[in-house]
């Protein structure tokens, strides 16, 4: 079975920090892929990256990055100077090779001026 | 591009009649949809998936004759639910599969700006 833990439901900071979610999954596949969604007040699910398991290169867009580490079952995110626009819920997902999706918990993310 | 259109976004409506959601793919065709339920402050839960021409597979524990999906095109499909009562009010959100690139496997899904259910 998969499974998706986002240990920390909700971080609270002052706009300029950095803020880092955290993302554990387990899965018996040996390939998967991982997903990061945000989801604003609005409702609507913003898909921001996707990571194949076989791909374990870092990404960084923007204020945005991700550090994925197969040996620890982690896909983790980073945004850096953050912005009161990025105050949302952010969802790490799994899915196996016929994209089903596992979503995590969720984290709400609270950025005050 | 891949974007994901729902109507309505919001509906109230009496304990006992039916609602019908919609979910659209605007610019891309999509084979697979997919609905999830969310309550708030939780995460998604997935309902069903719906392939185009086919039978909506459901999730175990949700009644397809109570949550009837309709995959008619390859940019729509409906979500009805039937004699809503109180407790099926909830967040309802699709998303549609889309490939970014020819050789993305699985597709990414993308999701609809959700549906506010309240069953009175």
């Amino acid at each position: 079975a998969q499974k998706v833990t986002q240990a920390q439901t909700e971080i609270s900071v002052v706009e300029k920090e950095d803020v880092t979610l955290d993302c554990v999954y387990e899965t018996r596949d040996t390939t998967y892929y991982l997903f990061w969604y945000k989801q604003p007040p609005s409702g609507e699910l913003v898909f921001l990256i996707r990571r194949n398991s076989f791909d374990e290169q870092n990404e960084i867009s923007g204020r945005y990055s991700w550090n994925f580490q197969k040996s620890t079952s982690s896909f983790n995110f980073t945004i850096t100077a953050s912005q009161v626009v990025d105050s949302a819920v952010y969802f790490c997902a799994l899915s196996d090779s016929w994209g089903k999706l596992q979503f995590g918990a969720g984290t709400q993310v609270v950025v005050t001026p | 591009g891949a974007v994901v259109s729902q109507h309505p976004s919001w509906v109230i409506c009496k304990s006992g009649t039916s609602v019908k959601i919609e979910c659209r793919s605007l610019d891309f065709q999509a084979t697979t949809m997919f609905w999830y339920r969310q309550f708030p402050k939780q995460s998604l839960m997935l309902m069903a998936t719906s392939n185009e021409g086919s039978k909506a597979t459901y999730e175990q524990g949700v009644e397809k004759d109570k949550f009837l999906i309709n995959h008619a095109s390859l940019t729509l499909s409906t979500l009805t639910v039937t004699s809503a009562h109180p407790e099926d009010s909830s967040f309802y959100i699709c998303s549609a599969s889309h490939r970014s690139r020819p050789e993305e496997t699985p597709e990414t899904q993308y999701f609809g700006p959700g549906t506010r259910l309240l069953v009175l």
